[in-house]
C-alpha cells in the first residue's frame, strides 16, 4: 500500500542555517504530495503542495521538488528562522482509501 | 486561516462520559474527514463522511461515530471515554476527487481524566 517515509526528529538548527528535511513515499501512479505545518498548539497548515512529477512547491521560503526517479520531496529552506519551529509532515493525499497517509512527523528546533 | 471551524477547542471529560465536537467545513467542501492525533505522533484516521454518509473509516472502535448535515457540517461523537481517547481531533474539508487540497481547522482538544 501508499508510505510515506521522513526523516525522524527532533531536528535542531541554529538560525539562518540550511534545512532539509528528507520525505520519500511508496505509491501506486503519480499522486499528488504534500507538505504540513503544525505550530506549537495549533492544528495543521498546508505549507506547500506539488501535483505532478518535477513540480515545486514553494510557500514562506519552503521549497520541495516532486522527483519521480527517487520518489522523494524533500523539504528545504536556505535560511531558516526561529518562527519556524513546528513539527513538519509530509503526506500523501487521498486516493481510493480515502485518508491521508502522513509521515511521522519530524520536529524542528530554530535556536536563536 | 483555512476556513474550517472546530467546537470546543479545549475540553476536558472523565473516563466514561460521552463528548460530541463539532466542525464547519470550508464553503462548498462536501467532504469531511476526522484525525486523532495523540501527543507526539501524528494524525490518525478515524473516517471520512461524504454527503453525509460514511466513506471510509479507519481502525477505531464503534464507540467512535459521526454525523454529516445537509450544510456538510459534521459531528464526532465518542461514547465511554477511556483515557487513551485523551488527543487533539482534527477535522478536514475538500472537495471530493483525487489530489484536491485538505484542509484542517484548529483542532479540539480533549482530555480525559
Amino acid at each position: 500500500g501508499n508510505s510515506v517515509t521522513q526523516m525522524e526528529g527532533p531536528v535542531t538548527l541554529s538560525e539562518e542555517a540550511f534545512l532539509t528535511i528528507n520525505c520519500t513515499y511508496t505509491a501506486t501512479g503519480y499522486p499528488s504530495l504534500f507538505w504540513y505545518v503544525q505550530y506549537p498548539g495549533e492544528g495543521l497548515q498546508l505549507l506547500l503542495k506539488a501535483t505532478k512529477a518535477d513540480d515545486k512547491g514553494s510557500n514562506k521560503g519552503f521549497e520541495a521538488t516532486y522527483r519521480k526517479e527517487t520518489t522523494s520531496f524533500h523539504l528545504e529552506k536556505g535560511s531558516v528562522q526561529v518562527s519556524d519551529s513546528a513539527v513538519y509532515f509530509c503526506a500523501l493525499p487521498p486516493n481510493r482509501d480515502d485518508k491521508i497517509i502522513f509521515g511521522k512527523g519530524t520536529r524542528l528546533h530554530i535556536l536563536p | 486561516e483555512t476556513g474550517v471551524t472546530q467546537s470546543p477547542t479545549h475540553l476536558i471529560k472523565t473516563r466514561g462520559q460521552q463528548v460530541t465536537l463539532r466542525c464547519s467545513s470550508q464553503s462548498g467542501h462536501n467532504t469531511v474527514s476526522w484525525y486523532q492525533q495523540a501527543l507526539g505522533q501524528g494524525p490518525q484516521f478515524i473516517f471520512q463522511y461524504y454527503r453525509e454518509e460514511e466513506n471510509g473509516r479507519g481502525n477505531f472502535p464503534p464507540r467512535f461515530s459521526g454525523l454529516q448535515f445537509p450544510n456538510y457540517s459534521s459531528e464526532l461523537n465518542v461514547n465511554a471515554l477511556e483515557l487513551d481517547d485523551s488527543a487533539l481531533y482534527l477535522c478536514a474539508s475538500s472537495l471530493a476527487g483525487v489530489g484536491n487540497t485538505i484542509y484542517f481547522g484548529e483542532g479540539s482538544w480533549l482530555t480525559v481524566v
